[in-house]
């Protein structure tokens, strides 16, 4: 079973708008990490956000945000006011705690690839 | 400046004929990773190194080998490049194993054709 799943494989947004990208994960860990990677067009992957299963806040950076949905299995990215910049491919990913299999590795989504439209 | 660094950034190779992909982190981490991306796949492990000397199969382990002498170097090394292992490749590296909040550095890929 997928442990992470990106509905979408693309998506469309104009700019200046705002964009949701969905992830659902599913683990039975209680401390698990979440992260979400953009990948552009020149391939590298870049960092942009973090949420922790015990934090009690949604993660924020910049214009980034994460709505986290413990209950749900769910931690939606949301990009607000999208720029041209923003087109590229985003990964969802997840590392479990503990000293399983799930805590040697970070388990990715296959992605969904983000247009902006100006 | 913190990173990880992969070489080559493009190679294209022919069947059978051996190859190493080197990846190098001078952050000291003690977790070492590799994955190959492929489209619709979005990215899968390869190997992953723990410390000097301790390394374990990820999830697509098949014709890959990989070794960690040092704690800065993780190669990945294909004794015989077939044309499935055409693919974007990833060395990550971490802090430590242990909790969910240590996400890796990326190198900046080695994008490898096998013909």
């Amino acid at each position: 079973a997928q442990k992470i799943t990106q509905t979408q494989p693309g998506m469309f947004v104009q700019e200046k708008e705002a964009v949701t990208l969905d992830c659902t994960y599913d683990t039975s860990d209680q401390s698990y990490g979440l992260f979400w990677y953009k990948q552009p067009s020149s391939g590298e992957m870049i960092f942009l956000i973090y949420q922790g299963s015990y934090d009690e806040q949604n993660a924020t950076e910049g214009r980034y945000s994460l709505n986290f949905q413990k209950a749900r299995k769910s931690a939606n990215l949301v990009i607000s006011a999208s720029q041209l910049g923003d087109s590229a491919m985003y990964f969802c990913a997840m590392r479990e705690g503990g000293s399983g299999a799930g805590s040697y590795q970070l388990t990715f989504g296959k992605g969904t690839k983000l247009s902006v439209i100006p | 400046e913190a990173q990880v660094t992969q070489n080559p950034r493009y190679l294209i190779t022919v069947t059978g004929k051996k190859l190493t992909v080197t990846c190098s982190q001078n952050m000291n981490h003690e977790y070492m990773s590799w994955y190959r991306q492929d489209p619709g796949l979005g990215l899968r492990q390869i190997y992953y190194s723990m410390n000097v000397e301790v390394t374990d199969k990820g999830d697509v382990p098949e014709g890959y080998k990989v070794s960690r002498k040092e704690k800065r170097n993780f190669p990945l090394i294909l004794e015989s490049p077939s044309p499935n292992q055409t693919s974007l490749y990833f060395c990550a590296s971490s802090l430590s194993i242990g909790g969910a909040g240590y996400g890796y550095t990326f190198g900046s890929g080695t994008r490898l054709t096998v013909v």
